[in-house]
């Protein structure tokens, strides 16, 4: 079967680093997202990788290592703004997403 | 601009109740689709389509009718609503790989 790991909850606090991490097993990869889905609000796209390594956006990071199924979101200068869920999707060979659950993050002043 | 616009935010159904959740797009993106979200699990697939008059079944369709006749709308019908569909509903498209999804706003639906 397929199958996204996220952690269900992680807190932090607010001006530090954070990394979500996120595992697969899936039916051929054709590229793995991760969004940001604020409480009661629709999910926002954050991030794509389709090729091993770091993709750099501001304040947040991704990285995908496709031999191990592993990619992590990383979130730096943490703002209370950043509490949400982060979920993380990859796209399989049949160019579906498949979802994990989200991580949702809390941030403590 | 408005990006994808799904209506309505919030419906109470009684079982055996039918209804449609309304899904629209000024985009102009091929690809549409329906998404669940259930609390502690990920977005499961209910239909897609990846063009006007052409639609396919996704994860968990049963219980659930959709049609594609303009590249604008894209509507979900529940033919006879059941409990196990309270559920939020989100509505989603995009242009292709690389780009991520635009999701509307959701539709929170209980069913009693």
């Amino acid at each position: 079967g397929q199958n996204i790991d996220q952690p269900t909850e992680m807190t932090a606090t607010e001006g530090a680093i954070v990394q979500i991490n996120c595992t697969y097993q899936t039916s051929g990869f054709n590229g793995l997202f991760w969004y940001q889905q604020h409480a009661g609000e629709a999910p926002t796209f954050l991030s794509y990788n389709v090729l091993d390594g770091l993709e750099e956006k501001g304040r947040f990071s991704s990285f995908l290592s496709r031999s191990k199924g592993y990619s992590y979101l990383l979130l730096k200068e943490l703002q209370m703004k950043d509490s949400a869920s982060y979920l993380c999707a990859v796209k399989d060979s049949n160019y579906q997403l498949i979802w994990g659950a989200g991580t949702k993050l809390i941030i403590k002043p | 601009n408005a990006g994808v616009t799904q209506t309505p935010k919030f419906q109470v159904l009684k079982t055996g109740q039918s209804m449609t959740l309304q899904c629209a797009q000024d985009m102009n993106h091929e690809y549409m689709s329906w998404y669940r979200q259930d609390p502690g699990m990920g977005l499961r697939l209910i239909h897609y389509s990846v063009g006007a008059g052409i639609t396919d079944q996704g994860e968990v369709p049963n219980g659930y009718n959709v049609s594609r006749s303009t590249t604008e709308d894209f509507p979900l019908r529940l033919l006879s609503a059941a409990p196990s569909q309270t559920s939020v509903y989100f509505c989603a498209t995009t242009t292709g790989d690389g780009y991520g999804y635009t999701f509307g706003s959701g539709t929170r639906l209980t069913v009693v």
